[in-house]
């Protein structure tokens, strides 16, 4: 049973729409994160966060944008949506040292 | 920057036998974290198994259990007694201990298939 939940699980989206990932977790972690995953490849870090009002870049460059207001929530946004943007977005969390709670992934299609 | 390397895209085995998924790592620390994760077609990913760098003994859950060479920087998953919902992506993450957040680096992936 996922402690974490992400809304929507799937969304099919025109282009040059805004859109917002959600993504709550109820297990107070501080250390939260946003993956994107092509199908049957490998995990990309897109942004972390460390706590609320703490927000980083990861590793593979994204337009996306990430807020962190309450320790719970840790939404993604894209302004513009794209082609280029259809992907699978698995949001997690953790506590340090342990490994991470993944939410059950927004798999997003832009047309 | 640590890297993670799985070397076999897939694997298959049957149902009851036992399989090892390999995994290479390249580090210069000497304190971190390990883990295998599953994810299953469609599905939520969820933690298999974790190893601490500085622990000697080889972690074991269940039916999941590793090998962990820490000269080789390597670390294979063995799943012993293999069952049909044992098929899915399986994936080799590092995190280091020291580094901001924390964030897991993860390989590529393996594709576990199981023959009934």
């Amino acid at each position: 049973e996922a402690d974490i939940y992400q809304t929507p699980r799937y969304l099919v989206i025109g282009t040059g729409k805004k859109i917002t990932l959600e993504c709550s977790q109820t297990m107070g972690h501080d250390k939260m994160y946003w993956y994107q995953q092509d199908p049957g490849m490998e995990l990309h870090l897109i942004h972390y966060s460390y706590g609320v009002n703490s927000t980083e870049k990861g590793d593979l460059s994204s337009e996306s944008t990430v807020s962190r207001i309450r320790t719970e929530h840790f939404p993604l946004t894209l302004e513009s949506a794209r082609p280029s943007h259809t992907s699978q977005y698995l949001c997690a969390s953790s506590l340090p040292g342990a490994g991470e709670v993944f939410g059950q992934g927004t798999r997003l299609t832009v047309v | 920057a640590q890297t993670v390397t799985q070397s076999q895209p897939e694997m298959s085995v049957q149902e009851a036998e036992t399989v090892t998924l390999s995994c290479t790592y390249d580090t210069s620390e000497s304190d971190y974290y390990l883990f295998w994760y599953k994810q299953p077609p469609s599905r939520q990913m969820i933690l298999v198994i974790r190893q601490e760098a500085y622990k000697q003994q080889n972690a074991t859950e269940n039916r999941f259990s590793v090998n962990f060479q820490k000269a080789a920087k390597s670390f294979s998953l063995k799943i012993s007694d293999s069952q049909l919902g044992d098929a899915a992506m399986y994936f080799c993450a590092y995190r280091s201990p020291f580094q901001g957040a924390q964030k897991l680096v993860f390989g590529q992936g393996t594709r576990l298939t199981i023959n009934p």
